[in-house]
């Protein structure tokens, strides 16, 4: 079982809807958390940290469950600049980060 | 500025044949990392540094060797290349170890025939 896995997708969402992502991870031990997006064929870029209390940029919204071992993006309000591969990052202490092998998500009119 | 950047952005190669890729940061980070990506497989670790003169295994670190004599530079080097290193190699760097972000440079696309 791979330590970071994500629904492959594609999420096919019209504009303006809200839309949700996992990302679920096998270490316990995790202690950071991260979204990154990466659009067709460009180097991935950081979208946003992943804190314990949640973090909220605009209309993204990330949280993390320790319980359960996941983390969740949500997107509100769709636009078509968000279509992209959105891949979570999952790292700790001396272990190496992991990244996951990206949600797809595709943002029609 | 220029954060990360990458030499060459693109490289054909015949299998057996060597050569290295080039990876620059202008931010004074400790940290720098090797990743692959392949259709399907998401980024995956190849070899990383975690300060000048020192480098370590990543998850994939066969058929790859790598060196960091300068604190901005890693390179990644292939001796003898073979088609299944066919890929999409990005580089990126830190300031800190797995806690903060990563910054990764444009990519290399590189074929093996």
């Amino acid at each position: 079982r791979k330590e970071v896995e994500q629904d492959p997708g594609p999420f096919n969402v019209p504009e303006g809807a809200t839309v949700a992502f996992n990302c679920t991870y096998s270490n316990s031990a995790s202690q950071s958390f991260f979204w990154y997006r990466q659009d067709c064929r460009k180097e991935p870029k950081l979208l946003m940290s992943v804190y314990s209390s949640g973090n909220e940029d605009g209309r993204f919204t990330a949280q993390l469950n320790r319980a359960s071992q996941y983390i969740s993006l949500l997107i509100r309000d769709s636009k078509l600049s968000d279509s992209a591969t959105y891949l979570c990052v999952v790292s700790g202490g001396s272990y190496i980060p992991t990244f996951g092998r990206g949600t797809s998500l595709i943002v029609h009119p | 500025n220029a954060g990360v950047t990458q030499t060459p952005k693109f490289r054909v190669l015949k299998t057996g044949q060597s050569m290295t890729l080039l990876c620059a940061q202008d931010m004074n980070h400790e940290y720098m990392y090797w990743y692959r990506q392949d259709p399907g497989m998401g980024l995956r670790l190849i070899h990383y540094s975690v300060g000048e003169g020192t480098t370590a295994k990543g998850e994939v670190p066969d058929g790859y060797n790598v060196s960091r004599l300068k604190k901005q530079n890693f390179l990644l080097g292939l001796e003898s290349a073979a088609p299944s290193q066919t890929s999409v190699y990005f580089c990126a760097s830190g300031a800190g170890f797995s806690t903060d972000t990563q910054y990764f440079g444009p990519g290399t696309r590189l074929t093996v025939l």
